[in-house]
């Protein structure tokens, strides 16, 4: 099983609201990382957790928080957002913790900011 | 700036024809390549790797070349279906970093 399983599939905020994006593994994979891809753009990293810790971040802004409660589990939280956050936030998972090998990408939460 | 990245934006085939996808990366320290696929309103889906100790990797219907010397990579896709029709990334690895994805390449295909 490759598969990375994201939720929800869309979503729709408000600039005030506090939501949270889902991401789930079974493959034994021990790092997870959250990129964020906007229209017609290459995937940019956000996030990677390796061993569940957080090992990279790259300069997001604090009002994404990530969250990695278990080895399977990686939470996206949102709070405060605009408009300008709205795109395709895509999970990934990859076997090893370096961030380097093949990472295998869930089918993404489209968000849209209002 | 970012390190790879691909030669054309967009790039329009017949179905049946072969086509071929051409990135180019910066850093020769660089061991380890990506191809991904992605559909419209899908996540990005492996294809295929390679390891720069390698020049050509094939899997089914697609075959990834590597040139050390000049720093490309290309993804060759033979009888092209329309089922191929996506935006393609080639990705690197530099020795204890991230990924770094180049900017994508859009394949239609017509039948």
């Amino acid at each position: 099983d490759t598969e990375v399983t994201q939720t929800p599939k869309h979503l729709v905020m408000g600039m005030t609201n506090k939501k949270s994006l889902k991401c789930e593994q079974h493959m034994g994979h021990r790092a997870m990382y959250w990129y964020k891809q906007k229209a017609k753009k290459p995937p940019e990293l956000m996030f990677v957790y390796s061993y569940e810790k957080l090992s990279i971040n790259e300069s997001v802004p604090s009002r994404f928080s990530p969250e990695c409660p278990n080895s399977s589990l990686l939470n996206l939280h949102l709070h405060a957002l605009q408009p300008e956050d709205s795109a395709l936030y895509l999970c990934a998972s990859s076997q090893a913790g370096t961030g380097g090998d093949t990472q295998y990408f869930g089918p993404g939460t489209r968000l849209t900011v209002l | 700036g970012e390190s790879v990245g691909l030669h054309l934006p967009t790039l329009s085939v017949q179905e049946g024809d072969n086509s071929i996808i051409n990135c180019a990366y910066s850093n020769s320290a660089s061991d380890y390549f990506i191809w991904y696929k992605q559909e419209s309103g899908k996540g990005p889906q492996f294809i295929i790797d390679i390891r720069s100790n390698m020049d050509k990797r094939q899997g089914q219907r697609v075959t990834v070349l590597l040139n050390k010397t000049v720093k490309h990579l290309s993804l060759q896709i033979a009888a092209t279906q329309p089922g191929d029709s996506a935006v393609y990334f080639c990705a690197e690895r530099q020795a204890g970093t991230a990924l770094i994805f180049g900017k994508g390449t859009t394949l239609s295909v017509s039948s």
